[in-house]
């Protein structure tokens, strides 16, 4: 399979800690997408990063790429309860153009 | 939801029957997209469409059909429908792979929950 793999499953933490995810892909990329998914609700995208960029920061989120690893990370900073969704990672790889391969997700469980 | 509607929002049907899902965009983008999204599965592509009547297969298209005569319309078709189809179901569009370089940022819809007895 293509698909990207989100590590954690599961993450629970209380508000104002950080949290880190993981996603580990196999093949060559164009970019790595960051997407939120609220229960009940459509993906979200919330940060791309290119193969040739190493880090990328947008507000609370910190995105890292290692294509030797063929791994990213997500890290939210400061977490909220509103924070509370899954995360997907998605990877744009070059043998396919205009199709994203998702992860199945961490579940992210932020508490008050 | 970036001009992105799916419909119905929920359906219930029986086992072989037919239905049809639609995904509508008033944003003009190429590509659009129908994934199902299980438990244990993530998120996985049926079919996509590059542009008016050009579609290709997803990972998971057995079973499935799909149209595009209008570039604000995509139709997902599951023509005699089954048990294992009862899924979330989630229209996306994208502009697609942009002239200066790739780029592939995907806008999704409300998703339609289809229960198949």
């Amino acid at each position: 399979s293509q698909q990207g793999e989100e590590d954690p499953q599961a993450l629970s933490i209380q508000e104002g800690e950080n949290a880190t995810m993981n996603c580990s892909y196999k093949t060559s990329i164009n970019n790595l997408q960051w997407y939120r998914q609220n229960s009940g609700r459509g993906l979200v995208h919330l940060i791309l990063i290119r193969s040739n960029e190493r880090e990328k920061h947008s507000g609370r989120l910190r995105v890292t790429l290692d294509t030797s690893k063929k791994s990213s990370s997500l890290l939210i900073t400061a977490s909220r309860a509103a924070d509370t969704a899954s995360y997907f990672c998605a990877t744009d790889e070059r043998s396919t153009l205009g199709r994203l391969y998702f992860g199945r997700g961490t579940q992210l469980t932020v508490w008050p | 939801d970036a001009g992105i509607t799916q419909s119905p929002r929920h359906k219930v049907t029986e086992t072989g029957t037919p239905v049809t899902l639609r995904c509508h965009q008033t944003e003009n983008h190429r590509y659009m997209y129908w994934y199902r999204q299980d438990p244990g599965h993530g998120l996985r592509l049926i079919h996509y469409s590059y542009g008016v009547k050009d579609t290709d297969k997803g990972e998971v298209s057995d079973g499935y059909s799909v149209s595009r005569s209008k570039t604000e319309d995509f139709l997902l078709t599951l023509e005699s429908a089954t048990s294992s189809q009862t899924s979330v179901y989630f229209c996306a569009i994208s502009e697609g792979p942009q002239a200066g370089g790739p780029y592939n940022e995907q806008f999704f819809g409300p998703g339609t929950r289809l229960t198949v007895l």
